[in-house]
C-alpha cells in the first residue's frame, strides 16, 4: 500500500519561504501526478498544485507566483516551496497521489504555522 | 474557476437513516467529480471517483450519482462511524476545486 509522509518546519516566519517534503513509500512516484493540498484550521480544502513524475506542473493561479513544486524520482520524494508567506498561509499541508483525477492516497498532513 | 456548492452545510442524523449530500458545479464537469470523507484530525479519504464509482474498500452504503453540474453522495443506513465532514472535488478544469464541505453529525 502506498504511504505518503509530509515533513518540514512547523513554524515559519512571515515573509520567509515554507519548505515541505513528501516521502512516498510502498510505491513509486513514477507514472503518477502528485498534488499538494492545504487546509487552514477549521476550514475547507484548497488545491495548491500538482506535478507529474516527469516534472510537468500546474499551479493554482491564486498561489502561482509564490509556489514551486518539484519531484526527485531517485529519492521518491516531492517538495513544496511557498515564498513570502503570511498568516493566511497557516494550514495543514497534505500531499496526495492523483489517480484518474481524484486523490486516492493522502499523507497524514503537517501543520505549518506562520508567525514571528 | 469552477465553484462547487454543497448542501446542506450541516446535517444531524439518526443512525440507520439515509443521508443525501448534493454538490452543484458552476459549469459542466462531466463526471470528473470525487467525494471524500474527513474525520477530525485525519486526512481526507476517497469514497467515490468519477461521480459514481466506489473506491476500493469503501463500504457499500456509500454511493454517488450525477453528471454535468449536479451530483449526489448518498449514505444508506448511516452508522456512528460515518460522523465526518464530506467534500466534493472536481478535476475537470484547472484550478481543481473543492466544495465547502458538509458536516454530518450523529444524533
Amino acid at each position: 500500500q502506498v504511504q505518503l509522509h509530509e515533513s518540514g518546519p512547523g513554524l515559519v516566519k512571515p515573509s520567509e519561504t515554507l519548505s515541505l517534503t513528501c516521502t512516498v513509500s510502498g510505491g513509486s512516484v513514477r507514472n503518477y501526478w502528485w498534488s499538494w493540498i492545504r487546509q487552514p484550521p477549521g476550514k475547507g480544502l484548497e488545491w495548491i498544485g500538482y506535478i507529474y513524475y516527469s516534472g510537468n506542473t500546474n499551479y493554482n493561479p491564486s498561489l502561482k507566483s509564490r509556489v514551486t513544486i518539484s519531484v526527485d524520482t531517485s529519492k521518491n520524494q516531492l517538495s513544496l516551496k511557498l515564498s513570502s508567506v503570511t498568516a493566511a498561509d497557516t494550514a495543514v499541508y497534505y500531499c496526495a497521489r492523483v489517480d484518474g483525477g481524484g486523490c486516492d492516497f493522502w499523507g497524514q498532513g503537517t501543520l505549518v504555522t506562520v508567525s514571528s | 474557476e469552477i465553484v462547487l456548492t454543497q448542501s446542506p452545510d450541516f446535517q444531524s442524523v439518526t443512525p440507520k437513516e439515509k443521508v443525501t449530500i448534493t454538490c452543484r458545479a458552476s459549469q459542466n464537469i462531466g463526471t470528473s467529480l470525487y467525494w471524500y470523507q474527513q474525520k477530525p484530525d485525519q486526512s481526507p479519504k476517497l469514497l467515490i471517483k468519477y461521480a459514481s464509482q466506489s473506491f476500493s474498500g469503501v463500504p457499500s452504503r456509500f454511493s454517488g450519482s450525477g453528471s454535468g453540474t449536479d451530483f449526489t453522495l448518498t449514505i444508506n443506513s448511516l452508522e456512528a462511524e460515518d460522523a465526518a465532514t464530506y467534500y466534493c472535488h472536481q478535476s475537470d478544469s484547472l484550478p481543481q476545486t473543492f466544495g465547502q464541505g458538509t458536516k454530518v453529525e450523529i444524533k
